[in-house]
């Protein structure tokens, strides 16, 4: 069974300040999601990585796919209380024809002004 | 237009009542999706329709019943539900549900509360 392991659960920092969330597994995923969910909300969307040990940017968040595609991570530089919300990141499992995302279990992030 | 839209907003619903959650998207996506999810954790797959037909069912209870009448539309078709069946229904759709196509679009969701 894949399973992603997402760290940390609970997050409460200060506006200004920097964090990571990483996502790690034991298994090959063909591609990796990051999304962000607000209160009340769907997810959306942030960014998919594919390419072992690729880099993507969003403005203030930096996503990173592991070399050996098994692990990810997202940088925020200069959290905003906008940030607030919960991070989910979902690998897809080249293997399975289904579409079936496997989610880590997600960061509640929390920025206060 | 990445925009998955759904009707209901908001639902309470008896344990008695017959309801149907609604779920539409215009972007040519075949593959779609529903989710079940509890406050701050990760959605729980529930079905997935590929190409309109029913192509996963994750366990469901028999009380949550899913159609597509067409490659747009999804419904949830809901009967007898238990007031622990309350959550955050959340669709989805993605392009295909073939590998390299991934990346699914959520709705924002219908809170359903069973009394």
């Amino acid at each position: 069974t894949q399973l992603l392991e997402q760290s940390p659960q609970f997050l409460s920092i200060q506006e200004g300040e920097n964090l990571t969330v990483y996502c790690n597994s034991s298994s090959v995923f063909s591609s990796l999601q990051w999304y962000r969910q607000e209160p009340g909300e769907g997810p959306v969307l942030l960014v998919t990585v594919v390419t072992g040990g690729e880099v993507k940017k969003l403005k203030r968040l930096t996503f990173q796919f592991g070399d050996a595609r098994k692990d990810s991570s997202l940088h925020i530089t200069a959290a905003q209380p906008g940030d607030t919300g919960l991070y989910l990141c979902a690998g897809a499992s080249g293997s399975s024809n289904t579409g079936k995302l496997i989610f880590g279990q997600g960061t509640t992030l929390q920025v206060k002004p | 237009d990445t925009e998955v839209t759904q009707t209901p907003k908001h639902l309470v619903m008896g344990m008695t009542n017959k309801k149907s959650l609604k779920c539409e998207q215009h972007m040519g996506h075949r593959a779609m999706y529903w989710y079940k999810q509890k406050a701050k954790k990760p959605p729980e797959l529930m079905f997935v329709y590929s190409y309109e037909k029913l192509s996963i069912n994750e366990s469901v209870p028999s009380r949550f019943s899913p159609e597509c009448p067409n490659s747009s539309l999804l419904n949830l078709h809901l009967h007898a539900l238990q007031p622990e069946d309350s959550a955050l229904y959340l669709c989805a759709s993605s392009i295909t549900g073939l590998a390299g196509n991934y990346e699914q679009y959520f709705g924002p969701g219908t809170r359903l509360t069973v009394t």
